[in-house]
């Protein structure tokens, strides 16, 4: 069965701390996103990657990380510079970095304590 | 300076009748639409598109109309059914790629019995 995993669901955040956001496809899709939904907005491009070993920043990129070592595989890190990480956070993934249709993960919440 | 514009965060429907959700755009460069549904707890799945050389496209229940002068396009659900209560995202992008979609706040649609 064919998909976007992303783990975990919740997540909480002391202060100072980096968290990583892991995001798994079996799609065997060449691009992958990062996106962040906050309440009454819409979804903003964190950080996107066209193929392996390969990403870009997106529109609001500061204080976050990804690598993309493997295909399947596109974790975000929330680092200590992001001064207000408490969102939606949403991985996606496309066939090829043309394609527009977006498949998406079921997300994860990031709360500061 | 939002590019696209969801001016309804809610929309209450009768089973049965016609679900109208509307979508403004500023940015005259884009040519390409699209429309995600989300349920909660889930990631957005996509819905509908439509490229700016049609003015309809349709899709079972499901029909986008663009009005390009206008810069509008709207997402019509006929007949509205339960499951279709969920959230609606109207996306827009002005040059090939996922990376330059821009999405709008979203409308909750509600389905009443």
């Amino acid at each position: 069965d064919g998909g976007i995993t992303q783990s975990p669901k919740y997540l909480f955040r002391k202060e100072g701390q980096n968290v990583t956001l892991s995001c798994e496809q079996n799609l065997n899709h060449d691009a992958m996103y990062w996106y962040r939904q906050d309440p009454g907005q819409g979804l903003r491009l964190i950080y996107y990657s066209q193929i392996v070993n390969d990403f870009q920043k997106g529109d609001i990129a500061e204080g976050y990380s990804v690598s993309r070592e493997k295909k399947e595989s596109f974790p975000l890190t929330v680092t200590s510079a992001q001064k207000n990480p408490t969102a939606f956070y949403l991985c996606a993934s496309s066939d090829t970095w043309e394609d527009e249709k977006l498949f998406f993960g079921s997300g994860t919440q990031l709360s500061v304590l | 300076d939002q590019q696209v514009k969801q001016n309804s965060p809610s929309l209450s429907v009768q089973e049965g009748r016609i679900s109208i959700l509307n979508c403004d755009y500023t940015n005259s460069m884009f040519d390409y639409f699209l429309w995600y549904k989300k349920y909660p707890a889930e990631g957005p799945t996509f819905l509908i598109s439509i490229s700016s050389i049609k003015d309809k496209n349709e899709d079972g229940r499901f029909t986008v109309f663009l009005n390009k002068s206008a810069k509008h396009l709207s997402l019509h659900i006929v007949p509205s059914q339960p499951g279709d209560s969920a959230v609606y995202f109207c996306a827009a992008s002005g040059l090939q790629g996922a990376q330059k979609l821009v999405f709008g706040q979203g409308t909750r649609l509600t389905i009443n019995p």
